[in-house]
């Protein structure tokens, strides 16, 4: 079945300092792929997404492109701030509206 | 727009008792999803639906049963319930392969 594997946290970061979170997926035909993002006490919101092959998905400094030959839909941001700390979620919505989540990983950025 | 509303948003059960988790939203989504998110943990996929008398088990449906009689509405209901179902449970809803909007989320505790 359909199922999203991405990397273990937690990633601790220095302000300014590049983030990239690795998202894998297994699915059936061409799902559309998503990163969402909890922040501490909130609830899960969108980040960004890409319904097809080589599509960026880009939001407030985060990017991801979806590489069909790969799989794979990693997370990246040039200059993190603490204000990035929250836990992130690799997402897919597969061929039968079957909408999954990674495991997330928390990222914490120090000053 | 009220989006998508959960009910209750606390509850405390006994082992062995059993309730149900109304959600209910009005943005005419067809997709509708439960979550279960245990502490540091990410989401799990319960149950989903992609329109009104169509269900589908998720990838930990066991102990839990859904209904989906209306377009509004996906109650979940829990059977003879057990410290492990302990958790945050989220409902969301979709229109198609785009954001996931989630209720606030029901806190239940079974002791």
């Amino acid at each position: 079945g359909d199922s999203v594997t991405q990397m273990e946290g937690p990633v601790t970061l220095s302000e300014e300092a590049f983030l990239t979170i690795n998202c894998t997926y297994t699915a059936t035909g061409y799902p559309s792929l998503f990163w969402y993002v909890q922040y501490p006490g909130e609830g899960l919101q969108l980040l960004l997404k890409a319904t097809k092959a080589d599509d960026k998905g880009s939001n407030k400094g985060f990017e991801a492109t979806y590489r069909k030959e790969t799989t794979s839909f990693h997370l990246e941001k040039g200059s993190v701030q603490v204000s990035d700390s929250a836990v992130y979620f690799c997402a897919l919505l597969g061929r039968w509206g079957k909408f999954q989540f990674g495991a997330g990983t928390q990222v914490v950025v120090t000053p | 727009n009220a989006g998508v509303t959960q009910t209750p948003k606390f509850r405390i059960l006994k082992i062995g008792q059993s309730m149900t988790l109304q959600c209910a939203q009005d943005m005419n989504h067809n997709y509708m999803y439960w979550y279960r998110q245990d502490p540091g943990m990410g989401l799990k996929l319960i149950y989903y639906s992609v329109g009104a008398g169509i269900t589908d088990k998720g990838e930990v449906p066991n102990g839990y049963n859904v209904s989906r009689s209306t377009t509004e509405d996906f109650p979940l209901r829990l059977e003879l319930a057990a410290p492990s179902q302990t958790s945050v449970y989220f409902c969301a809803s979709t229109g198609g392969p785009g954001e996931l909007f989630f209720g606030e989320g029901s806190r239940l505790t079974v002791l």
